[in-house]
């Protein structure tokens, strides 16, 4: 199976900027996409194949993929962002998706 | 408006069984690849189940194969899951997710039903 690794979680100032990582095994050769849960709500996509962004998604969120690390930035962080952010990939050799095990930001 | 909506959930003994139903509504369901994704308490997000939308391919995690089964009436713009023989590891609130064929994103999430699996 396929493994995505990110760091349990990120602090961040207000109006810094938050940078979220995905790792995995030439992780750059898939498409990641990106999904932010607020407390008790379902997940939201934030970003897709790498660096989309769904209509509505604010212009502060970007995204990269190189190598073995995916990585979902937040420009001019804001409270509103706080949040958990998973990563997931379409794993096609073994026909399923893979989430990676979350990110909790904390807005200082 | 565009939305999807659980029902279903509760509270089971181990080795039993629940159907879980996904209503979905505001867009052409039979346009879509459906999946269930599951989040156990205070964990992640795992995926449980794809279908295509016409319903002809069907992959499930490794960890529900055998146990649960997946399946979507077109006409009726609703999506199920049958699970049986539960574990407590089961446990979980059960989102059903929207996908357009060929891109394996989830643009769209219900608001998901708990399922608690315990004697």
């Amino acid at each position: 199976s396929y493994v995505l690794t990110q760091p349990p979680s990120v602090s961040v100032a207000p109006g810094k900027t938050a940078r979220i990582t995905c790792g995995g095994n030439n992780i750059g050769s898939y498409s990641v996409h990106w999904y932010q849960q607020k407390p008790g709500q379902a997940p939201v996509l934030v970003m897709y194949y790498d660096s989309d962004r769904p209509s509505g998604i604010p212009e502060r969120f970007s995204g990269s993929n190189s190598g073995n690390t995916a990585t979902l930035t937040i420009s001019r962080v804001e409270a509103g962002d706080e949040a958990d952010y998973y990563c997931q990939v379409w794993y096609s050799s073994s026909d399923q998706p893979v989430f990676g095990g979350g990110t909790k930001v904390n807005v200082l | 408006e565009v939305q999807l909506e659980e029902s279903g959930g509760g509270l089971v003994q181990p080795g039993g069984s629940l159907r879980l139903s996904c209503a979905a509504s505001g867009f052409t369901f039979s346009s879509y690849e459906m999946n269930w994704v599951r989040q156990a308490p205070g964990k992640g997000l795992e995926w449980v189940s794809y279908i295509r939308y016409t319903g002809d391919t069907l992959y499930y995690a490794d960890s529900v194969k055998g146990r649960f089964t997946i399946s979507r009436d077109n006409a009726n713009n609703s999506l199920y899951l049958q699970m049986n023989s539960l574990r407590v590891e089961d446990t979980a609130v059960y989102y059903c997710a929207r996908a357009t064929p060929g891109y394996w994103y989830f643009d769209l999430w219900g608001r998901g039903t708990l399922v608690t699996v315990s004697s």
